[in-house]
């Protein structure tokens, strides 16, 4: 299976910050990646697919780049409801795997 | 307004069963292939497995197969998840949600809709 490497695993950042988040794949996924946004004791929400492209109401704020092993997710300027769990998911090969997460809390 | 409703968690000793559903609504169910993933408690997502629009084809995780087995009912826009010999690792939240399907002429096999979840608890 292919894994994934998420880092940091956890990240203090202040309101208006920029953060970005690493995703790392152990083998050629191509620009088949997605990151999720979960908050706690809800479910994951789709943010980006395909590596760069912007879910449906997904603010600007938030943009992914990569392909092939190497992934960001980047926040531009980070706003209080971004303080939430971040994973990224590979969507090239089965089985999908996901990445450890990176939580986000508030400095 | 679509939506995801999973049901059938519960409490249940190790080696037992249990069979999940989710009802979809708002949306064609028959046109989209489905998963489960699932988070055990203070961990990370854990995809369990894909079924294909028609239910011809299927996926799962090494850690589901041959005890936990997806499937569905179009007539009753309904995905299930057959759950046999339960361990105490099956333990978790568990989702159901749509995979995107086609968009702008490609197909993409990310998850864009998900359940509330449901909460399976394998104790003794």
């Amino acid at each position: 299976a292919i894994q994934l490497t998420q880092s940091p695993s956890s990240l203090s950042a202040s309101v208006g910050d920029r953060v970005t988040i690493t995703c790392r794949a152990s083998q050629d996924i191509n620009s088949a990646l997605a990151w999720y946004q979960q908050k706690p004791g809800k479910a994951p929400k789709l943010l980006i697919y395909d590596a760069s492209s912007l879910d449906s109401g997904v603010p600007s704020r938030f943009s992914g780049r990569g392909s092939g092993t190497d992934f960001t997710l980047t926040l531009s300027s980070l706003q209080p409801e971004d303080f939430a769990t971040y994973y990224c998911q590979q969507v090239n090969t089965y089985p999908l795997t996901f990445g450890g997460g990176t939580k986000v809390e508030i400095k | 307004q679509v939506h995801l409703v999973e049901s059938g968690g519960g409490v249940v000793q190790p080696g037992r069963s249990l069979r999940l559903s989710c009802a979809a609504s708002g949306f064609t169910f028959s046109r989209y292939a489905m998963h489960w993933v699932r988070q055990a408690p203070g961990m990370g997502l854990e995809w369990v497995a894909v079924i294909s629009y028609d239910g011809s084809n299927k996926y799962s995780a090494d850690s589901a197969q041959g005890r936990l087995t997806i499937s569905r009912d179009n007539s009753k826009n309904t995905l299930y998840l057959e759950m046999n010999s339960l361990r105490v690792e099956d333990t978790a939240v568990y989702y159901c949600a749509r995979e995107t399907g086609w968009k702008a002429g490609l197909y993409y096999y990310v998850m864009d809709v998900w359940g509330q979840g449901t909460t399976v608890t394998v104790t003794s």
